[in-house]
Formats: structure tokens, C-alpha cells, sequence
């Protein structure tokens, strides 16, 4: 089946330093990836739709400068958390829709989780 | 905008009882339903949809438009339903929105 890989799984960093996530699609290509927030027992929040080659649109709230998205191939998303703050700690989750396939179809990367000290 | 609630953090039931998971949604249109699982440790990954009427690894899942709901059923319960669920409603072309999640434990 479809996979989808994030790297890192974890991460913990300095407040005031970046942090980049990537998301990658293994075996097919993805026009679209989401990208989620969740906290602890909390539910998924998402955060911004990326569309290759286009900019990405954000959810009411996220603040666009501080969540950079960049959906440069087809098979590669990357967030980069800017001036990482201790309450951007959290489960950051990536899923794609693969090229072609029907709106209903998403796969979900495994998650990375951030601490930001 | 859409919501989803799912009424219950935890549900708790024995091996071979009957399982129920409530969903509720809320949308002006024609939404499109699913139910997520995670398992321990793994990844989020789709267990149904309404629009496929179909039942997989014993769960089945009704929408009510008239009550607006999609309720998960299974009518006995395994150890290894033991998870995280999550449903989720999809509307138009955006990306899905989740309820809070229940978390299933099935006891021996």
C-alpha cells in the first residue's frame, strides 16, 4: 500500500531555532499534502492544505510566517517550524492524496514530534 | 463550518460485548464520512467510509442524516480493536476534520 515517511520522528530543539519537517510520499505522487497539529489526547488540527507548486493554504489561525510550507515535488512537503517557541511542542502529522486518486484518499505519515526546550 | 464530536474520551468494554462509538457531525451540505483508527504505536490509518457501506474487520457504520450521525458499531468485541478512533467528516474538496477521538478498550 501507499506510505508516507516523515523525518524526523522526533525532534527537540532551542527556543529561537528552526526546525524542518519533511514529508515524503514513497511510492506514488501526491498533489496535495495536509498538515496537522495534535496536542496531547487531543484530536487532529489541521493546520494548512499544500498543493505542488503552488502556495499553501492556511487554516484560520496559523499564522503563515511561523509555519513556512513548501511543496516543491510531488512526492516532498516540508514545514519548517521558524522561531521555534516551547508552545509549538507538539505532534506534527502530514498526510498526501496521491496524484489521480479520489478526493477521499489520504495516507498519513507516521508523525513527528517536537519539543522545543 | 464543520464540526465533529464524538462524545466519549474512553469507552471500556469486555472481550465478545457489543461496541458502540458515537459521532456526530454537523455541516450545511452533503458530507462525506470516515472513521481513522491508531493502533499503539502506529500510524493513522483509514478504517471506513460511509459511502463505501461496507464492513471491515467486523465495524460497521450507518450515516443518519436525519440525526447526524455515523456511529461505529461491532457486534463483539476483540482484544486487538483496542485503539485509538477517530472520526472525520470531509466536506467539498478540503482536507478532513476530526473529532476529539475515543479510545476503545477491550478488556479479557
Amino acid at each position: 500500500g501507499a506510505v508516507v515517511s516523515q523525518h524526523p520522528s522526533r525532534v527537540i530543539c532551542k527556543s529561537g531555532t528552526s526546525v524542518k519537517i519533511e514529508c515524503r510520499s514513497l511510492d506514488f505522487q501526491a498533489t496535495t499534502m495536509f498538515w496537522y497539529r495534535q496536542f496531547p489526547k487531543k484530536s487532529l488540527m489541521l493546520m494548512a492544505t499544500s498543493n505542488e507548486g503552488s502556495k499553501a493554504t492556511y487554516e484560520q489561525g496559523v499564522e503563515k510566517d511561523k509555519f513556512l510550507i513548501n511543496h516543491a515535488s510531488l512526492t516532498l512537503s516540508t514545514l519548517t517550524v521558524t522561531s521555534a517557541h516551547p508552545e509549538d511542542s507538539s505532534f506534527y502529522i502530514c498526510s498526501a492524496r496521491p496524484h489521480g486518486g479520489g478526493l477521499q484518499t489520504q495516507y498519513f505519515g507516521p508523525g513527528t514530534r517536537l519539543l522545543v526546550l | 463550518a464543520q464540526r465533529v464530536t464524538q462524545p466519549e474520551k474512553l469507552l471500556s468494554v469486555f472481550k465478545g460485548a457489543p461496541v458502540e462509538l458515537k459521532c456526530n457531525y454537523s455541516y450545511s451540505g452533503s458530507p462525506e464520512l470516515f472513521w481513522y483508527v491508531q493502533y499503539s504505536r502506529q500510524r493513522l490509518q483509514l478504517l471506513l467510509r460511509h459511502i463505501s457501506r461496507e464492513s471491515i474487520k467486523g465495524f460497521t457504520a450507518d450515516l443518519n442524516k436525519g440525526e447526524t450521525s455515523f456511529h461505529l458499531k461491532k457486534p463483539f468485541a476483540q482484544e486487538e480493536d483496542s485503539a485509538m478512533y477517530y472520526c472525520a467528516l470531509m466536506a467539498g474538496r478540503r482536507a478532513l476534520t476530526f473529532g476529539s477521538g475515543t479510545r476503545l478498550q477491550v478488556q479479557p
